[in-house]
């Protein structure tokens, strides 16, 4: 049980475009759920906590007009990085957190680059 | 932000021998989680330790917490192969409804 999906599972794409990778939470509902973002041979940073029905927030230094975040239902979260540039080019990781548990169950990850 | 520190960075042992990796937080806090990652992959939950427990097992695995000193410590028995991998601790102080503070991991490689 507690499995999380990501797709797509690597992309690639040009310099001022738009992508949106969608984390899903299979078999259980999550009410929140987090994106992280990981730099190559470094560790994982949270950028975001996304909540179903309201406004993510973001930590301090993520821009929120740049990474829009949609939780639109209690199965799945979206990021979108709009107007990517080669310095956004990164692992994301989504996690979501099962009922009133503490674990967070992540997904696969979604490996960005943009050129 | 990040807030935890693993050591050692990097290690590099032979298969059977057993694996000891620690994590130290500045931060109080609610759980201490261990994951493992491998290469290019996604996380794998390894276990979770609460901050009013002191010591947890699972399998081959051994967690430990001390609160009074901000540090943990996660023990591998009889290490595999398959067992290398980059391995981190995470922290959170509300449970569930927090997101994760990760340590810089651990890179262990076990020797065949």
């Amino acid at each position: 049980g507690a499995v999380v999906s990501q797709h797509p599972s690597w992309v690639i794409c040009k310099s001022g475009t738009s992508v949106k990778i969608e984390c899903r939470s299979l078999d259980f509902q999550a009410t929140t759920m987090f994106w992280y973002r990981q730099f190559p041979k470094q560790s994982l940073m949270l950028m975001a906590t996304s909540n179903e029905g309201s406004k993510a927030t973001y930590e301090q230094g993520v821009e929120k007009d740049k990474f829009l975040i949609n939780h639109a239902s209690l199965t799945l979260s979206t990021l979108t990085v709009t107007s990517a540039h080669p310095e956004d080019s990164s692992f994301y990781i989504c996690s979501a957190v099962s009922g009133a548990g503490d674990t967070q169950y992540f997904g696969p990850g979604t490996r960005l680059t943009v050129l | 932000s990040q807030q935890g520190e693993e050591d050692p960075q990097a290690l590099s042992i032979q298969e059977g021998e057993n694996a000891t990796m620690n994590c130290s937080y500045k931060t109080s806090i609610n759980n201490l989680q261990w994951y493992r990652q491998n290469s290019g992959r996604g996380l794998v939950h390894l276990i979770l330790i609460r901050s009013n427990e002191r010591e947890k097992h699972s399998g081959r695995l051994r967690v430990t917490l001390d609160t009074s000193k901000k540090s943990s410590s996660l023990l591998i028995t009889a290490s595999r192969a398959a067992d290398t991998a980059s391995y981190f601790c995470a922290t959170d102080s509300r449970g569930g409804a927090d997101g994760l503070t990760f340590g810089k991991g651990t890179h262990l490689i076990i020797q065949p």
